[in-house]
């Protein structure tokens, strides 16, 4: 079935640093691609989205491009800031299916040092 | 908009007790998801719902755990009886019709002593 496999955490980085965050999936079709952020005590935040091929989300500073020959859709960052870390969810969608859940793959931690 | 609104956001309960969670979708949503968050096994769908009916209860765990929703605006997920192994944060999620997104509640933090 369906699957998003994301790389292990957690991330630590230092401020200003380069983030990347891996994501590959493995889907039947062409799902709609998500990343959603999860702060310390609160519910997911969709963080930005892709729903086609060499489409590229942003949100934030945050960038991710939907690779269909790789199956991925990791997610970048130029600089980081101590208030981006969270938990960061990698999600795909049933394609022709709205309304249907989400498959999440089980989160990345990233810390931020000042 | 007030978004997805859960309660309460945090429950503490004896084992053996009943525990209603209880979710208010955004208004003119028509899909609501149940979530459960635990360390070990991460975020899983439990259930969701689309115009109100039950699509795919599959993640339920056992027959202790129910949920309904009796209309739009409404939604309960009960646990009876409660057990230890419950402990975990339970998230409510809705979308529009027609979306893939999802937005999500703040939680309702549940502890089994």
């Amino acid at each position: 079935g369906d699957s998003v496999t994301q790389m292990e955490g957690p991330v630590t980085l230092s401020e200003e640093a380069f983030l990347t965050i891996n994501c590959t999936y493995t889907a039947t079709g062409y799902p709609s691609l998500f990343w959603y952020v999860q702060y310390p005590g609160e519910g997911l935040q969709l963080l930005l989205k892709a729903t086609k091929a060499d489409d590229k989300g942003s949100n934030k500073g945050f960038e991710a491009t939907y690779r269909k020959e790789t199956t991925s859709f990791h997610l970048e960052k130029g600089s980081v800031q101590v208030s981006d870390s969270a938990v960061y969810f990698c999600a795909l969608s049933d394609p022709g299916q709205a309304g249907t859940a989400l498959i999440f793959g089980k989160g990345t931690t990233l810390s931020v040092s000042s | 908009d007030a978004g997805v609104i859960q309660s309460p956001r945090h429950e503490v309960t004896e084992m053996g007790q009943e525990v209603t969670l209880r979710c208010k979708p955004i208004s003119g949503h028509n899909s609501l998801f149940w979530y459960r968050q635990t360390m070990m096994r991460g975020l899983e769908l439990l259930i969701y719902f689309n115009n109100n009916v039950p699509i795919d209860d599959s993640g339920m765990p056992e027959d202790r755990f129910s949920a309904k929703m009796p209309n739009a605006s409404f939604s309960t997920l009960k646990i009876q009886p409660s057990e230890p192994r419950d402990s975990a944060v339970y998230f409510c999620a809705s979308s529009l019709k027609g979306s893939y997104e999802q937005y999500f509640g703040p939680g309702t933090r549940l502890t089994v002593t």
